[in-house]
């Protein structure tokens, strides 16, 4: 089953904050955060675990919610480079299901 | 740590031919995946190796599709019979033995069925 992600698009200025969410209709052990920018492939940006155990190599905060099946993604003093198709990958197994992703355009 | 390499990069073939992809994944990266990608859309998950064994294929893949990961290195993809609905970015990524880990995605090979 794939995640639902919401919004489907965002539009910042730089500077500003935006939140992504993240639902899955299954019990997570973990979830991913990739995000893709145009013409490249998906990069690995976080992955949080029960527990509240994160790992990542980016500054960009993200939280779990194991009961509710949901994950938020906190883009904050968003920057140009910050643009690009964000994907969370919820996972209670070895396989990585991507859902249509949520698409931010970050603005000078 | 040179990265997912995929080999060719960019593929053009006629309809109704076969071709073949190349994944070299991460050394010592036990998983390996393969996932198709069309515009605006998220990567389709194709199937999963745990080193040469093959433990989930997606069920809409077409009997076509075809992919191989002998002694648990690199890995191809075969589309037989090709059509124009199988024009997409290919994708390959690798990821350690660990659920905590995640995947590293090659630079993709992109095919276009005229």
């Amino acid at each position: 089953q794939q995640p639902v992600q919401s919004p489907q698009a965002v539009i910042l200025r730089e500077g500003e904050d935006a939140v992504i969410n993240c639902s899955s209709s299954k019990a997570l052990y973990s979830v991913h955060w990739y995000r893709q920018k145009h013409g490249e492939a998906p990069v690995f940006l976080m992955i949080l675990l029960k527990g509240g155990e994160q790992k990542g190599h980016e500054k960009i905060s993200a939280s779990f919610n194991e009961k509710k099946q949901q994950s938020s993604l906190y883009l904050t003093a968003s920057q140009l480079s910050y643009s690009g198709t964000y994907f969370c990958v919820p996972t209670n197994d070895y396989k990585l299901s991507f859902g249509a992703g949520t698409t931010v355009t970050v603005r000078a | 740590d040179t990265g997912v390499s995929q080999d060719p990069r960019h593929k053009i073939t006629k309809r109704g031919q076969n071709v073949t992809f190349r994944c070299d994944p991460i050394s010592e990266h036990n998983r390996l995946y393969w996932y198709r990608q069309t515009l605006g859309q998220g990567p389709e998950f194709l199937t999963y190796f745990q080193n040469e064994a093959q433990l989930e294929k997606s069920r809409l893949l077409s009997d076509r599709f075809s992919a191989e990961r002998p002694k648990g290195s690199f890995s191809t993809l075969e589309i037989q019979r090709t059509e124009q609905g199988d024009s997409a970015m290919y994708l390959c990524a690798s990821s350690p033995r660990s659920p905590d880990d995640w995947a590293y995605f090659g630079p993709g090979t992109r095919l276009t069925v005229l």
